[in-house]
Formats: C-alpha cells, sequence, structure tokens
C-alpha cells in the first residue's frame, strides 16, 4: 500500500536561512509527487509537482524539490526563508495521477526572526 | 487560472440541522471534484470522489447519507452534511481537477463547520 511520511513534525528557521523539508513515500512504482502549502484556515496551495523528466522540480515562491528514486524522497528545499514562508507544508503522493491523492501529516514551519 | 471557491468559509449552526457547502470551479470545467475533511493539526482526508452527472464514490467508514455530495455541473459540487452533531464540526476542503488533464488538484479555500 501506498503511504507518505513526513518526519518533521515541526521546524523551526531562523529568516534568511535555509530550510529542507522531508518527504518519503512507499509505493512500488514511481508515483506522481506534490508538494502543497497551507496557510492558517486556508486551502492548499500547489508549489510544484513532479511527473517525470528531471529529478530537480522547481515550483513557485522560490521552492524546488528534488525526486531520488533510491531513497524514495521528495525533499522540499528553499534556499533563503522569509517570514511569510511560515505555514504547513504537505507532501502529496498520487499513483496514479492527481486523482488520487494521499497525504502526509505535515509539516508545521516556523519561522523566526 | 484554476481558481476553485467555496461557500461559506465559515457557517456554525445548531445540532440536528443540515448544513450545504459549495465548491465551485471559477474559471475552469472541473470533471472530478473532490471533498476532504481536515481536522486540527492532521493530514487532509479524502471523504469523497464526484464526478459532474454520476453517484460520489465515497471513501471507507465515510457514511453517505450523513455527507451527501452533489456534482450537479462541471462547476459546482455541494456538500450537505445532515443532521450535523458536534462531531462532525471540522474544517472540510474541496478541490477539483481541470479537464482531462487531471494533473493537479486546485483546491478550494475551505470550510470551517461548527455544530454547537
Amino acid at each position: 500500500a501506498q503511504s507518505v511520511t513526513q518526519p518533521d513534525i515541526h521546524i523551526t528557521v531562523s529568516e534568511g536561512a535555509s530550510l529542507e523539508l522531508r518527504c518519503n513515500y512507499s509505493y512500488g512504482a514511481t508515483p506522481y509527487l506534490f508538494w502543497y502549502v497551507q496557510s492558517p484556515g486556508q486551502g492548499l496551495q500547489l508549489l510544484l509537482k513532479y511527473f517525470s523528466g528531471d529529478t530537480l522540480v522547481q515550483g513557485i515562491k522560490g521552492f524546488e524539490a528534488e525526486f531520488k528514486r533510491s531513497q524514495s524522497s521528495f525533499n522540499l528545499r528553499k534556499p533563503s526563508v522569509h517570514w511569510s514562508d511560515a505555514a504547513e507544508y504537505f507532501c502529496a503522493v498520487g499513483p496514479t495521477g492527481a486523482n488520487n491523492l494521499f497525504f502526509g501529516t505535515g509539516t508545521r514551519l516556523t519561522v523566526i526572526p | 487560472g484554476a481558481v476553485v471557491s467555496q461557500h461559506p468559509s465559515w457557517v456554525i449552526c445548531k445540532s440536528g440541522t443540515s448544513v450545504k457547502i459549495e465548491c465551485r470551479s471559477l474559471d475552469f470545467q472541473a470533471t472530478t471534484m473532490f471533498w476532504y475533511r481536515q481536522f486540527p493539526k492532521q493530514s487532509l482526508m479524502l471523504m469523497a470522489t464526484s464526478n459532474e452527472g454520476s453517484k460520489a464514490t465515497y471513501e471507507q467508514g465515510v457514511e453517505k447519507d450523513k455527507f451527501l455530495i452533489n456534482h450537479a455541473s462541471l462547476t459546482l459540487s455541494t456538500l450537505t452534511v445532515t443532521s450535523a452533531h458536534p462531531e462532525d464540526s471540522s474544517f472540510y476542503i474541496c478541490s477539483a481537477t481541470q479537464g482531462q488533464i487531471q494533473e493537479t488538484q486546485y483546491f478550494g479555500p475551505g470550510t470551517r463547520l461548527l455544530v454547537l
């Protein structure tokens, strides 16, 4: 069965510091991979997605993610965090595309001045 | 583009009443819409998937008579929580996939339901 693991429940970083949020998935084949961000009381906004091709994916707001098949990982990164990046981040896996998404439990990001 | 709206954004109701939540795709035709439920500080749990003009497919453990879903057009899906009880209080989020590509789910802003 497919599953998504976000091992970090809560991460705190200083503004301007780099960020990496971890995501590991369990699935037999290469799934569709997504990162979403959710601000408090809001819906989810798509940051980036990976279907195939270049394993380094660029997204909005300066985020990028790298698919590593050997590690079954799809970690999200940002070189310099802004205070407005404070939010909840969800990794999602779609075994057959976007129609059947499994979400991780999320990582809450706190940014300190 | 690809904007999904929900109405209302929040609702408070008395126990035993029914509440309807609307989900609209504003600038695209949504062949499939999804309804999720999110408890505080938890992930999203898929409740059901609906395709325009057909009955919704509910996830295991979700009562279809409790959570009525109607996908009457390519731009509108509704979720009705019937005879709501305090345990139904939650954050309900809808999403939609665009056309035949179905490569990305676009999410609405969510509806917070509080049942007293």
